[in-house]
């Protein structure tokens, strides 16, 4: 059962490169995240998606885009990497909403270097 | 604002020992509260969730109480063992402004148990 994989697991960008980082669940979970982990700052939400087709702002959204075409996939996309963006980044899926007490599921992350 | 504290400070304790971590928040209202569970390189791991009219909850060896006057959780593990060593992370859940049902995390709070 693979859970929650993110592809790639590291990748290193010059500034001003694109890239999409690729996320994809196989629980046929509703709720999808997507989080950027730092040194001391905890876990932070970028974007968020409810359902296919569905995406919305999170605490950190400046910088991203997000798509969710098909239920099981949530791409994260940087059109112009700046090395603030140099983080780990997590996926994870829910049943339903974290809020209403659904655990979610985080997959391994993505490291990302911006130079 | 909006914070949520845990310990910053490593956590070293004996095995055998019950390790006990500290989540507190100020300016939250939530509806639930989850552990998770990080070891290094990996995502986060769902341990437990209770829920704002519960006291307290239990799974094998793990305790969460969840004192909603105070505004803090409290996590124990009894009987550590080494294996026990991680981030643990507090995540609050409930209908906050900005991010729908999305869960706010705490910073994590390391463990270290020696043999």
């Amino acid at each position: 059962n693979a859970g929650v994989t993110q592809t790639p697991k590291f990748r290193v960008l010059k500034t001003g490169q694109s890239m999409t980082l690729l996320c994809a669940q196989d629980m046929n979970h509703e709720y999808m995240y997507w989080y950027r982990q730092d040194p001391g700052m905890g876990l932070r939400l970028i974007h968020y998606s409810v359902g296919e087709g569905t995406t919305a702002k999170g605490k950190v959204p400046d910088g991203y885009n997000v798509s969710r075409l098909k239920k099981q996939n949530f791409l994260l996309g940087l059109e112009s990497a700046a090395p603030s963006q140099t983080s780990v980044y997590f996926c994870a899926s829910s049943y339903s909403a974290g809020g209403i007490g659904q655990p979610q599921h985080f997959g391994d992350g993505t490291r990302l270097s911006i130079l | 604002s909006q914070k949520i504290e845990q310990n910053s400070e490593a956590l070293n304790i004996q095995e055998g020992k019950t390790a006990t971590l500290t989540c507190n928040y100020t300016n939250y209202s939530p509806a639930y509260l989850q552990w998770y569970r990080q070891d290094p390189g990996r995502g986060p791991v769902f341990l437990l969730l209770i829920r704002e009219n519960e006291k307290e909850k239990r799974k094998e060896r793990l305790k969460v109480t969840f004192d909603t006057t105070l505004k803090q959780s409290l996590f124990h593990i009894t009987a550590s063992q080494p294996a026990d060593s991680a981030t643990y992370l507090c995540a609050l859940g409930g209908a906050f402004s900005n991010s729908g049902y999305a869960l706010n995390f705490g910073k994590g709070t390391s463990l270290l148990v020696t043999p």
